[in-house]
């Protein structure tokens, strides 16, 4: 029943591995977003995907890959992590790009700890 | 360069109102949403401006000025389950699903 769901909730690992953070939503959305919260909760948009093509790609370290199989899913991949990658990251979802009309629907989030 | 100023903390009793102002600096502004996020729970939409005025949600109020860039949330009849960040947010860059988030306030109410 969940609307916007992430895996893993948690995720703790060492300097310079990769990982991965997946996304799903079953609202039929057409439009998917990736977004950084970090320690002192401010929360910043990463990329945004709008049926599977890349629409907002902000300046991101090219370490953050995202990846949509298709319009329901956007994964991020993270290369090489950093001490600085800690965060916590939350997947969203809105049915088509425009702020006025597409209230954006946001996934539990998925906290990164890089030790 | 582009920001949104809000508060950081606010602290007021049940029952009460309570207002949380914002002011803004983006490009391409298309209007201003309201956010909640819970301790440890997702930010869920609150409000949405794109007009200069007044909209009410229940005990939610959201203001908008655009020639004062600057808004504010009016929360009326506070409750405990209230107490969370409330986060300013300015679509940016036109319509285009780009969202820039304040700092965030935190509303704490108290018995």
């Amino acid at each position: 029943d969940t609307a916007v769901s992430q895996t893993p909730k948690y995720l703790v690992t060492q300097m310079g591995n990769d990982k991965s953070i997946k996304c799903e939503q079953n609202l039929g959305h057409d439009t998917m977003y990736w977004y950084k919260q970090d320690s002192k909760k401010f929360l910043k948009i990463m990329f945004s995907y709008n049926n599977k093509e890349l629409i907002i790609n902000e300046t991101v370290p090219n370490r953050f890959s995202p990846k949509s199989p298709d319009k329901a899913h956007l994964n991020l991949h993270i290369n090489s992590l950093e001490l600085g990658d800690s965060a916590v990251y939350f997947c969203a979802s809105s049915q088509g790009q425009r702020t006025d009309t597409d209230t954006q629907y946001f996934g539990p989030g998925t906290r990164l700890t890089v030790l | 360069g582009q920001s949104l100023e809000q508060p950081s903390e606010v602290t007021a009793v049940e029952g009460a109102i309570v207002q949380i102002n914002c002011t803004y600096q983006t490009s391409g502004f298309y209007g201003l949403s309201w956010y909640q996020q819970h301790d440890g729970g997702a930010p869920t939409f609150l409000s949405y401006n794109g007009l200069d005025g007044l909209e009410e949600t229940g005990r939610f109020s959201s203001f908008l000025s655009r020639s004062d860039s600057y808004g504010y949330l009016l929360l009326q009849e506070l409750q405990m389950k209230d107490s969370a960040s409330y986060f300013c947010v300015a679509s940016g860059s036109g319509n285009t699903g780009k969202l820039i988030f304040g700092q965030g306030t935190t509303l704490q109410v108290k018995p």
